[in-house]
């Protein structure tokens, strides 16, 4: 079946630095990818939407320039958060899905920790 | 505004029983309703996901009822087990995006 890789898995860096996390569908091709950030037992929140070949579409109160996304390919994007924060730290999990109506396939999300 | 409510907020059953879970939305309009499984730390996984004509749609232990018209669905787990027990995530999508709801903490006890 369709899965969608995360990688890494767990990251911790120092404030201040950046950290890039990628989303690849592995055996389908994904025109639009998600983003999402989950705090401890809090439902997932949409960040933005990554388009292939276009910029990403950004939800509202999530700031473009300090997460930013690249869709360079149909299987591969990836979020870069930038000059990281403590506050930062939280679990981000990407998807994707091979249609409108077919299932949403999500990453095993990436823990983020800024020291 | 699209909503997405789902309750109870948490639950606790013993193994073996069954359980249903609630999800209420005025996502419109409709395109489809789809049910995740999340073990924490962990990346939901799809169960279910059913469009306007359907009703009904099971996956192994789990199944997944819809009603377009009241806009309620339910997610019911039969024999329940200790694996069961984990965050269930109702997302409603009008098409072109995705509505979450906060989810129902299922834990099953020995």
């Amino acid at each position: 079946g369709a899965v969608v890789s995360q990688h890494p898995s767990r990251v911790i860096c120092k404030s201040g630095t950046s950290v890039k996390i990628e989303c690849r569908s592995l055996d389908f091709q994904a025109t639009t990818m998600f983003w999402y950030r989950q705090f401890p037992k809090q439902s997932l929140m949409l960040m933005a939407t990554s388009n292939e070949g276009s910029k990403a579409t950004y939800e509202q109160g999530v700031e473009k320039d300090k997460f930013l996304i690249n869709h360079a390919s149909l299987t591969l994007s990836t979020l870069t958060v930038t000059s990281a924060h403590p506050e930062d730290s939280s679990f981000y999990i990407c998807s994707a899905n091979e249609g409108r109506d077919s299932p949403l396939h999500f990453g095993n999300g990436t823990r983020l920790t800024v020291t | 505004k699209n909503q997405v409510e789902q309750s109870p907020q948490s639950l606790i059953i013993l193994e073996g029983k069954n359980c249903t879970l609630q999800c209420n939305y005025t996502v419109s309009p409709f395109s489809n309703l789809r049910w995740y499984k999340q073990d924490t730390g962990r990346g939901p996984v799809s169960l279910t996901i059913m469009t306007f004509s359907e009703n009904t749609k099971s996956n192994g232990r789990y199944t997944a009822t819809l009603d377009a018209d009241t806009k309620q669905s339910s997610l019911h787990i039969t024999a329940s087990q200790l694996s069961d027990s984990a965050s269930y995530i109702c997302v409603v999508s009008p098409g072109y995006a995705l509505n979450f709801g906060k989810g129902t903490s299922l834990l099953v006890t020995p």
